[in-house]
């Protein structure tokens, strides 16, 4: 079944240490590759996209995020956390190629200490 | 802009009500999607409309549950008679012509005593 696989559930880091969550997808092909995040009692708001091209993405809030085909992973990477940071990251792929339809993962929780 | 706009921000019931949530997507934008979000289920699509109509209906969880949009700029979602697990966060998003992007309201916390 196609599916979105974040294996880290929670994960703390120290403030100003370098960051990177994992996201892996089952499909046959490349879908459409999404960060949102998510802070408490918000909605969703987009990191970053991968549609084609060159497989670093950069996204705001100093977030990035690479693609690599060979590991069916869209890990997100950020080189120094801040303590705004701290919320739920989700990712998503559009596996009907731009059709909207996401399938979220299951979240990661980041929470930073100081 | 004023972004998605969610009504209500909370909403209390109980077991065997009707329940209506309310969407405004943001002006422009010709897609609008409905989520629920749970600890168990985590991000799922119930539905989603393309210019007023709806595409794909195929997350929603059974009868008791119904969309509308009867115009571009209104969208609601129905649960009737709601029961204590249909609690949950309810996101509204919408996208623009050009797809790609979903921009997701406040959401509406549900919860069904």
């Amino acid at each position: 079944a196609q599916s979105v696989t974040q294996p880290d559930i929670h994960i703390t880091v120290s403030e100003g240490a370098s960051l990177e969550l994992r996201c892996n997808y089952s499909y046959g092909a490349t879908p459409y590759l999404f960060w949102y995040v998510q802070s408490p009692g918000q909605g969703l708001q987009l990191l970053l996209k991968y549609f084609s091209g060159d497989t670093l993405v950069q996204g705001i809030k100093g977030f990035e995020a690479e693609f690599k085909r060979s590991q069916s992973s869209f890990n997100l990477r950020k080189p120094s956390v801040h303590w705004s940071d701290a919320a739920e990251y989700f990712c998503a792929v559009d596996l009907s190629g731009n059709t909207g339809k996401l399938i979220f993962g299951q979240g990661t929780t980041l929470q930073v200490k100081p | 802009d004023a972004g998605v706009i969610q009504s209500p921000r909370h909403e209390v019931t109980e077991m065997g009500q009707e329940v209506t949530l309310r969407c405004k997507p943001i002006s422009g934008h010709n897609s609008l999607f409905w989520y629920r979000q749970t600890m168990m289920r985590g991000l799922e699509l119930l539905i989603y409309f393309n210019n007023n109509v709806p595409i794909d209906d195929s997350g929603m969880p059974e009868d008791r549950f119904s969309a509308k949009m009867p115009n571009a700029s209104f969208s609601t979602l129905k649960i009737q008679p709601s029961e204590p697990r249909d609690s949950a966060v309810y996101f509204c998003a919408s996208s623009p012509p050009e797809g790609d992007t979903q921009y997701f309201g406040p959401g509406t916390r549900l919860t069904v005593l």
